[in-house]
């Protein structure tokens, strides 16, 4: 079964310095997401990419952060200047379409630690 | 924006005891409601979804129930099973982007 696959698994930065996080979407999917859950509380939406623009963002996503699809396959998440409050697990998601049947689907996360 | 509530935080049931987790949601837009299980060190994984048509869906040991009126929804496991332990999220969605996570429920199924 295709699934959304995410690099590195757990990623540690030292505050101030920029991170990417990698995903790869399911091949066919059209609709990217990032989210972000903070240990031990709900996930929470950060920014929804389609046709190569940002579509929807949340008040999380300032100018700090920045979403890419550099490529036919990744899509990419980047944090300029870290800060320790992103310390946080950060997941993708793909959706290959807006209809009723179509459900997003996660990636396995990326485990930020700003030290 | 969308708020969903869901309760309880956590919950322990004896193996083969029934398992609810209740959500309640704001936005009345909202026509889609998935529920994610989600294991240690893993991401949400899909587990059954209910759409605003429909007032009842099942999966094998699983249900869900939505009650637009309330705005309320809840998913049943029966007969649960160890394996069952995980916390689970409910979730609505409004807009077509964005997925509106509950606070999860913690699932500790006792063998």
């Amino acid at each position: 079964e295709p699934e959304v696959t995410q690099t590195p698994s757990h990623q540690v930065t030292q505050m101030g310095q920029e991170v990417i996080l990698r995903c790869v979407p399911i091949s066919n999917h059209l609709y990217f997401y990032w989210y972000r859950q903070i240990l031990g509380q709900k996930v929470e939406f950060l920014v929804s990419f389609y046709n190569n623009e940002i579509s929807e963002k949340s008040e999380i996503f300032d100018d700090q952060f920045s979403v890419e699809r550099p490529d036919g396959s990744n899509f990419t998440l980047k944090i300029r200047s870290t800060k320790l409050e992103d310390s946080a697990m950060y997941f993708c998601a793909s959706r290959r379409g807006l209809s009723s049947t179509d459900t997003q689907y996660f990636g396995p996360g990326t485990r930020l630690t700003v030290l | 924006g969308e708020n969903v509530e869901q309760h309880p935080s956590t919950l322990s049931v004896q193996e083969g005891d029934s398992a609810v987790i209740k959500c309640t949601y704001s936005d009345s837009a909202s026509n889609y409601f998935p529920w994610y299980k989600q294991e240690l060190g893993k991401g949400p994984q899909l587990i059954i979804d209910i759409r605003s048509n429909v007032g009842e869906k099942k999966d094998q040991r699983i249900a869900v129930t939505l009650n637009k009126t309330a705005k309320h929804f809840s998913l049943h496991i029966t007969e649960t099973q160890p394996e069952d332990s995980a916390v689970y999220f409910c979730a609505a969605m409004t807009s077509y982007q964005k997925v509106t996570f509950g606070t999860g429920t913690k699932l500790q199924v006792i063998p």
